[in-house]
């Protein structure tokens, strides 16, 4: 079965620390991994993909298949960082569904 | 910029009432979809489509239909509204090619019945 499963449903970080947001995907293809952020009162946004290995506002995302991970990093977390994240899988051509973990808070303390 | 536009933001309907919900992509996308989001459980797919007047189940369709007439419009139904419904609704879209790009999603529509 497909699945995406983010173990952490709150993750609280001082401002300066390292950040690592969690997440397990289960798939028998070739995954395509994405995280989403929303920000308190904004829509749900496209932070980054897996295939452009991309870094947007300091996040990397590592495609670790052995592992069936795409944990979300950050060195230095910042208090505009705050925000729920989600991690997602696409199956099928064209993005024809996409599944969405459970979604972790990130807080990060001044 | 806006250009998933979801109709409302916030609707309160009464138990057993057909419920509308719009949304509207100025982006040419082939695809689109409706999830609902509920604290603990993410976003789950109700109901997709990737062509006018196509449209496909998704993992919790019971209790919705849906309408896609223009490419440009996705209306997700609740045939007779019920309390479990409750939830905010997230409509997105994506363009259909063999790279995945990605969503772009709307604002979201916070459902209350009562």
């Amino acid at each position: 079965a497909q699945r995406v499963t983010q173990p952490e449903k709150l993750l609280s970080v001082f401002k300066g620390a390292p950040v690592e947001l969690k997440c397990n995907y289960s798939y028998s293809g070739s995954p395509e991994l994405f995280w989403y952020v929303q920000y308190s009162r904004q829509r749900l946004q496209l932070l980054l993909r897996h295939i452009s290995r991309e870094s947007i506002k300091g996040f990397t995302a590592d495609l670790n298949k052995g592992e069936t991970s795409f944990h979300l990093k950050k060195p230095f977390a910042q208090e505009e960082d705050s925000a729920m994240y989600y991690c997602a899988l696409s199956v099928g051509t064209g993005g024809f569904k996409t599944i969405f973990g459970a979604g972790t808070r990130l807080f990060v303390k001044a | 910029d806006v250009k998933v536009t979801q109709s409302s933001r916030y609707l309160v309907k009464r138990t057993g009432e057909k419920v509308f919900l719009e949304c509207v992509q100025d982006m040419d996308h082939e695809n689109m979809f409706w999830y609902r989001q509920d604290p603990g459980l993410g976003l789950r797919l109700i109901y997709f489509s990737y062509d006018v007047k196509m449209k496909e189940k998704g993992d919790i369709p019971e209790g919705y239909s849906v309408s896609r007439e223009k490419k440009e419009r996705f209306s997700l139904i609740l045939e007779s509204a019920s309390t479990n419904q409750t939830s905010m609704y997230l409509c997105a879209s994506s363009p259909f090619r063999t790279g995945n790009y990605g969503y772009t999603f709307g604002s979201g529509t916070r459902l209350t019945v009562v």
